[in-house]
């Protein structure tokens, strides 16, 4: 079946720019994650849906960066007022788990978006 | 969120079992241990997930001390296609219902011909 999907895969945008980044989790799924990921580096947490509500939005670097979900599954991570340290790829990734701990517990990540800033 | 701690790189030949170890000093009770893949230019894969014991599926082996303060993540025969960055992750899903983890830099695993 279809995996999580992101687009662009990659964007160029000069500083200072806003940019708009879709993620399109699994059908059904109903946890949704962005991560941002520099380059040698793992992931990191950004936000977290729970259908259409952000329930944590702690890893979000700064009031330049807003996420949506507001139908519970495409989701849109904007960054305004693009800045050079922003360049990094950033991944979705999506899970149908929610709710109390057990096994099997896993994400399914997308592609990624390689946001280059200039 | 327990941190976890991997050597940063690995080489092997290709055929040979590759064992790369975490540790995870202040894992939590409830802290499952879960291990991705990633390959350049994607993002990161599930492999195996285990929280005591040993845990097998059909591309690895994971191997969790009584004391759970560390995990062996085993790849058997490897090839030029595991050549990747695995990752070593542990967290809980409280009853609030998400898995909040830390991916740390990962194990760059490099597999010789």
């Amino acid at each position: 079946g279809a995996g999580v999907s992101q687009s662009p895969r990659y964007k160029v945008a000069k500083r200072g720019q806003d940019v708009a980044l879709r993620c399109d989790p699994i059908s059904g799924h109903v946890s949704l994650f962005w991560y941002q990921q520099a380059l040698g580096q793992g992931p990191e947490f950004l936000t977290y849906f729970q259908n259409e509500a952000q329930l944590d939005k702690s890893g979000l670097p700064s009031d330049r960066f807003f996420a949506e979900r507001p139908e519970g599954s495409v989701s849109t991570l904007k960054i305004q007022r693009t800045q050079q340290e922003d360049s990094a790829v950033y991944l979705c990734a999506s899970s149908t788990r929610t709710g109390a701990a057990g096994p099997g517990y896993e994400q399914y990540f997308g592609p990624g978006t390689r946001l280059t800033v200039t | 969120l327990a941190k976890t701690t991997q050597p940063i790189s690995m080489d092997s030949y290709e055929g040979q079992e590759v064992n790369i170890t975490c540790s995870h000093n202040n894992i939590a009770t409830n802290d499952y241990i879960t291990w991705y893949q990633q390959f350049p230019s994607q993002g990161p894969r599930f492999i195996i997930q285990g929280y005591k014991t040993k845990v097998t599926n059909e591309v690895a082996s994971l191997f969790i001390p009584a004391d759970r303060k560390s995990s062996t993540l085993s790849l058997p025969r490897v090839s030029l296609s595991d050549t990747a960055v695995y990752y070593c992750l542990v967290g809980d899903i409280p009853s609030g219902g998400y898995q909040k983890v830390t991916f740390g830099t990962g194990t760059k695993l490099q597999v010789i011909p």
